[in-house]
């Protein structure tokens, strides 16, 4: 059964660095293909891809958030850790972490955390 | 940047068929995959490469496309089927992973 958990400050100031981690079982990164995600969702507002890591470390990231963003692994503990620099209130949201897979090309999350709301103030 | 482009919302009484769309240039050459949101829980794959149904979702939901355009199908909506759904897939190159802007199905 795969599991993941986001975990991390529920408050950011703006400027601050934002560091969350991503807790999972039922899977390991050291398997082929496997990989894990970070997707977020303002509220209100839609679902929005940041980050994915894969089993052999390679990693994507957002276009327009690649500057600001670095996704990393701890294989030993099952976790994946994402950072976002120079948060803003406009990143207030909920992050998830996701169990990710592949098809024909294409990255998709098949297993999601519950989620985890941060709030930057203005 | 690659979009895909849904509605924002649709609407239909309880029994009825559902559908909804979701539009991109690249949906010819790669999969859709399609989630369900409800109010305060996280997203549930509900279709995945196109037509596939996840274990445990009913047979009630399906997928199809056409072109760009991909459609998530609910037929026989029922009460418990409201929610945001998502579509979600990459551009041609397989870089860009997009969510679309989301449709609020409505079921009263």
């Amino acid at each position: 059964q795969i599991t993941l958990k986001e975990s991390g400050p529920t408050l950011v100031k703006p400027t601050q660095t934002l560091t969350l981690t991503c807790t999972f079982s039922g899977f390991s990164l050291t398997t082929n293909a496997v990989g894990v995600g970070w997707i977020r969702q303002p509220p209100g507002k839609a679902l929005e891809w940041l980050a994915v890591i894969y089993w052999n470390d390679d990693k994507r990231y957002s276009p327009s958030l690649r500057r600001r963003l670095t996704i990393t692994k701890d294989t030993s503990k099952n976790q994946v850790v994402l950072t976002m620099t120079y948060m803003d209130p406009v990143d207030t949201g909920t992050y998830y972490c996701a169990h990710r897979r592949t098809s024909r090309g294409v990255d998709y999350f098949d297993f999601w955390g519950q989620g985890t709301l941060v709030t930057v103030p203005s | 940047s690659y979009e895909l482009t849904q509605p924002p919302s649709v609407s239909v009484s309880p029994g009825q068929t559902a559908r909804i769309t979701c539009s991109g240039d690249a949906l010819p050459k790669k999969y859709a995959y399609w989630y369900q949101q409800k109010s305060g829980q996280a997203p549930v794959l509900v279709i995945y490469e196109d037509i596939k149904r996840p274990s445990g979702i009913p047979e009630r939901f399906s997928g199809s496309t056409s072109g760009t355009m991909a459609t998530l199908t609910i037929s026989g909506a029922q009460v418990d089927d409201e929610a945001d759904y998502y579509c979600y897939s990459t551009d041609s190159s397989g870089n860009q992973r997009v969510f679309g802007g989301g449709t609020k199905l409505t079921v009263l």
